[in-house]
């Protein structure tokens, strides 16, 4: 059974440092997700990661993945207010269990001035 | 069209009443889902439709009923709820083969009395 760990669970940032988020999944998975939700709303998809070595940058986030140590890390740079929300982490296993996607517990991000 | 549409958006209901949520995309997806989510929790997967027909259901109290009339809608009819089952529900879509991430819709926020 496909098992997913996020950590931290919480994350105070101060504004204008960096910070990591941590994804470890248990059994070998496809596809690697990473979403953001805003507190009462969706999932908004930040990051697909596909292979090996996969790396996205969007403004001051960036994923990566590393399919041999099962992580995959969510990089925020010089933090600010805005990206203050829970961040999930998600696993693919493709035609297996309907595409389930397997999600971590979150991580509550809140940046202070 | 690359939107999953939820309504309604917010629900209250008495324990004794039966109502239904509504999923639509017009995507061509072949896969739509139904997830749940309490306050600070991930999602959690309750149904997978995979060609209008119904491919996983998590164990999901007979109190939730599924229903898939054709390709593009997807329903939840709801009938003797609890106040546990206050929740946001999210539904999703995606191809059921290749490239297949699942879009979210905006979810609907339903309150059990």
């Amino acid at each position: 059974e496909l098992k997913v760990e996020q950590n931290p669970l919480f994350l105070s940032m101060q504004e204008g440092k960096n910070y990591t988020i941590y994804c470890n999944y248990s059994t070998t998975s496809d596809r690697l997700y990473w979403y953001r939700q805003d507190p009462g709303k969706s999932l908004e998809s930040l990051f697909v990661l596909l292979s090996n070595g996969a790396v996205k940058q969007e403004g001051r986030l960036m994923a990566s993945l590393d399919t041999k140590a099962r992580l995959s890390t969510l990089h925020i740079t010089a933090a600010v207010h805005d990206l203050s929300a829970t961040y999930f982490c998600a696993a693919q296993r493709i035609k297996a269990a309907g595409n389930k996607l397997t999600f971590g517990g979150g991580t509550r991000v809140l940046v202070k001035p | 069209d690359t939107e999953v549409t939820q309504t309604p958006k917010h629900l209250v209901m008495g324990m004794t009443n039966k109502k239904s949520l509504k999923c639509e995309q017009h995507m061509g997806h072949r896969a739509m889902y139904w997830y749940k989510q309490k306050a600070k929790k991930p999602p959690e997967l309750m149904f997978v439709y995979s060609y209008e027909k119904l491919s996983i259901n998590e164990s999901v109290p007979s109190r939730f009923s599924p229903e898939c009339p054709n390709s593009s809608l997807l329903n939840l009819h709801l009938h003797a709820l609890q106040p546990e089952d206050s929740a946001l529900y999210l539904c999703a879509s995606s191809q059921v083969y290749s490239y297949n991430e699942q879009f979210f819709g905006p979810g609907t926020r339903l309150t059990v009395l």
